[in-house]
C-alpha cells in the first residue's frame, strides 16, 4: 500500500532564506506527483505537478524534483517570504483515475 | 471563471440529520472527487467519479452517498449524521494534465 511522508511536520525559518521540503513515498510506481499549498481555513491550491518521466518542475520561485528510484521528491523555495507562510502538502496517485494519496503536510512559517 | 465551488461553506447538524453536499465545476473536466480532511489523518478520498454517470468508492466511503448529476456537479450526502463526521470536506475536479483543482471546502459539524 503506497504511503506519503512529509518530514518535518512544521519549519520556521527567516524571510529571504532558501528551503527545501521533502516528500517520500513506499512504492515508485507512480504517474506523477503534485505539490500544493494550503492556507489556514482555505481549499488547496496546485503548485507543481512533476510526470513520472520528468525530473524536475520550475514556477517562479518554487522548483520540484522527483527521484522515482529513491522514492523522494522535494520542493525548493528560493528567497522565502512572509506570504510563503502555509501548509504544504504532497500527493501521488492511487491509479491513472487520479485518486490521490496526502502526506500530511509540512506547516511553513517564515518569519518577517 | 469560478472553478470549483461548494456550497455551503459552514453547516452544523445534529447527530442522525441528513444533508446534502454540493460541488460544481466548470471547467469540463471529466473527473471528480470527494475529500475530508481530519487533524492527524490528513486528506482521504471518500468517493470519486471518472465520469459522468460513474462513481466509485475511495478509501473511506461509509456512511455516504454520492451522485454524479451531471458532467459539472458531483454531491455527497450524508444520510444519518454521526459525530465521526465532523470535518471538513473538500471537492476536486481533475483535467487532463492530470493537476486537481480543489473547491473552498465545506466545514461540517456534528454534534
Amino acid at each position: 500500500k503506497q504511503e506519503v511522508t512529509q518530514i518535518p511536520a512544521a519549519l520556521s525559518v527567516p524571510e529571504g532564506e532558501n528551503l527545501v521540503l521533502n516528500c517520500s513515498f513506499t512504492d515508485s510506481a507512480i504517474y506523477n506527483l503534485q505539490w500544493f499549498r494550503q492556507d489556514p481555513g482555505k481549499g488547496l491550491t496546485s503548485l507543481l505537478l512533476i510526470q513520472s518521466s520528468q525530473r524536475e518542475q520550475t514556477s517562479g520561485r518554487l522548483n520540484a524534483s522527483l527521484d522515482k528510484s529513491s522514492g523522494r521528491s522535494t520542493l525548493y523555495i528560493a528567497a522565502s517570504q512572509p506570504g510563503d507562510s502555509a501548509t504544504y502538502l504532497c500527493a501521488v496517485p492511487y491509479n491513472q483515475g487520479g485518486k490521490l494519496i496526502f502526506g500530511q503536510g509540512t506547516e511553513l512559517s517564515v518569519k518577517p | 471563471n469560478a472553478g470549483v465551488t461548494q456550497t455551503p461553506k459552514f453547516q452544523v447538524l445534529k447527530t442522525g440529520q441528513s444533508m446534502t453536499l454540493q460541488c460544481a465545476q466548470d471547467m469540463n473536466h471529466n473527473s471528480m472527487y470527494w475529500y475530508r480532511q481530519d487533524p492527524g489523518m490528513g486528506l482521504r478520498l471518500i468517493y470519486y467519479s471518472a465520469s459522468e454517470g460513474t462513481t466509485d468508492k475511495g478509501e473511506v466511503p461509509n456512511g455516504y452517498n454520492v451522485s454524479r448529476l451531471n458532467k459539472r456537479e458531483f454531491s455527497l450526502r450524508l444520510e444519518s449524521a454521526a459525530p465521526s463526521q465532523t470535518s471538513v470536506y473538500f471537492c476536486a475536479s481533475r483535467g487532463g494534465g492530470d493537476t486537481q483543482y480543489f473547491g473552498p471546502g465545506t466545514r461540517l459539524t456534528v454534534l
